[in-house]
């Protein structure tokens, strides 16, 4: 079946360094969200990418949706202690449901 | 947007008692989802509430261990039934669809001792 795998898992960085997960399905994808949890709080829409190739940017992130639609990637330029959280992208398994990755959880030293 | 409440925000319960977790939306919606994350967990839809029929499980989730109601179209409750310290997880209520944006509720923490 679908599924939708992101790495890393983890990641550490120092405050100001430059962070970047990556998602990629197994098959093609209609659209892919991405969505941020921090720390004890419930998951958040950030952005949903829709079209091949489309780039999406949010201030300091990038969101990329592959040309083949089956991979995207969020980068965060010069990170932030307020970026601290896992970041998730979902994929749509049918019209309504969607598929979540497995996360990526960011710590920010400041 | 949809704003989405639940009760309780958290609980601590003994193996084999159940705990029903009621979802509150502040519209009108179709689609009604519950999720489990286990800690440090990605999420797992559960089921889909369905207003006026069953709801709809996925693979792995019964109807006798997490049985859900959607008596309208804002409200919902899960049951996690007969629980065990397996149970422990967040339990995520949403709206929307794989084509709009998720809403998710604040969550209820889950701790079976």
């Amino acid at each position: 079946g679908q599924q939708v795998m992101q790495i890393p898992q983890y990641q550490h960085v120092q405050e100001g360094e430059d962070f970047t997960t990556y998602c990629n399905s197994s098959t093609t994808l209609s659209n892919i969200q991405w969505y941020k949890q921090r720390p004890g709080g419930h998951p958040v829409f950030l952005i949903q990418l829709v079209k091949s190739g489309e780039v999406k940017k949010q201030k300091r992130l990038t969101f990329q949706f592959g040309e083949a639609k089956k991979n995207s990637s969020l980068h965060i330029t010069a990170t932030q202690t307020t970026d601290v959280g896992t970041y998730f992208c979902a994929g749509p398994r049918n019209f309504n449901k969607f598929y979540f990755g497995s996360g990526t959880k960011l710590n920010v030293k400041p | 947007s949809a704003v989405i409440s639940q009760k309780p925000s958290r609980d601590i319960c003994q193996r084999g008692t159940s705990l029903t977790i009621q979802c509150q939306v502040d519209s009108q919606v179709t689609m009604m989802f519950w999720y489990r994350q286990q800690p440090g967990q990605s999420l797992t839809l559960i089921a889909t509430a369905n207003q006026g029929s069953e709801a709809t499980y996925e693979s792995g989730f019964v109807i006798d261990k997490f049985p859900i109601s959607r008596p309208n179209l804002t409200f919902s409750t899960l049951t996690v039934s007969n629980m065990s310290p397996e149970d422990s997880s967040i339990y995520l209520c949403s709206v929307g669809t794989a084509q709009e944006t998720q809403y998710f509720g604040p969550g209820t923490r889950l701790l079976v001792l």
